[in-house]
């Protein structure tokens, strides 16, 4: 079954602490993967897409690793800022004779000062 | 430039009614997908539109349903409201499905 597991359900962080997001996933045929950041109340906004043969992906602060083999993501983010708090979404493309996204349920982030 | 924008930003509706969304992509870009997100179900995608044309499709049932127009505009309809229609709706825009598609602020609808 294509699935996209996200964990932690929820995180609580100190302001200027790094953090780091996991992202496993079951989907094949994978075609890229997606990290999205959502405040509450907002659409959700992209911070990286990452096909099959790509490692690592930097914006800004925010660092985003692909292990295809193990079909594993991590989206690591540096010195954490109070704007930082917001759920981050992991969203991975399947595509056979078309293309399905599959979300996962999200990470919970909440930077306290 | 402008980015995606959502019309109305909220509705409430009462069962049985039904509600038509739209959406205004970022010039230029060609694919709209919808979504709807709920607490319990989390992002889960609708459909997707290219020129005009419903390329791709979720789980949904057939009282939800979408066309673009010529201006890739695009609209929503859910008809025969249920209550568990209650929901974000998010449309996000892109130049092809496999680059970086751009959210807009999303419309929440409540049934009552």
């Amino acid at each position: 079954k294509n699935q996209v597991e996200q964990s932690p359900q929820s995180l609580i962080i100190l302001e200027g602490k790094n953090c780091t997001l996991q992202c496993n996933y079951t989907v094949s045929p994978f075609s890229n993967l997606r990290w999205y950041k959502q405040d509450t109340g907002r659409g959700p906004v992209s911070l990286t897409i990452m096909t099959f043969s790509e490692n690592t992906k930097s914006n800004g602060r925010y660092t985003a690793t692909l292990d295809a083999d193990t079909k594993q993501s991590s989206l690591h983010i540096t010195a954490s800022q109070l704007s930082d708090s917001a759920s981050y979404i992991c969203v991975v493309t399947l595509m056979d004779s078309s293309y399905k996204l599959i979300f996962g349920s999200g990470t919970r982030l909440l930077v306290r000062p | 430039k402008a980015g995606v924008t959502q019309t109305p930003r909220y509705l409430i509706k009462t069962r049985g009614q039904q509600v038509t969304l739209s959406c205004s992509p970022i010039s230029g870009h060609r694919s709209v997908s919808w979504y709807q997100q709920t607490p319990g179900q989390g992002l889960q995608f609708l459909f997707e539109y290219f020129s005009e044309t419903q390329r791709n499709k979720g789980n949904f049932p057939g009282r939800f349903s979408g066309r673009q127009f010529s201006n890739s505009r695009s609209e929503m309809n859910v008809s025969t409201l249920e209550l568990g229609d209650s929901a974000l709706y998010l449309c996000a825009s892109s130049l092809d499905w496999n680059t970086e598609a751009f959210f807009g602020q999303g419309t929440r609808l409540t049934v009552v």
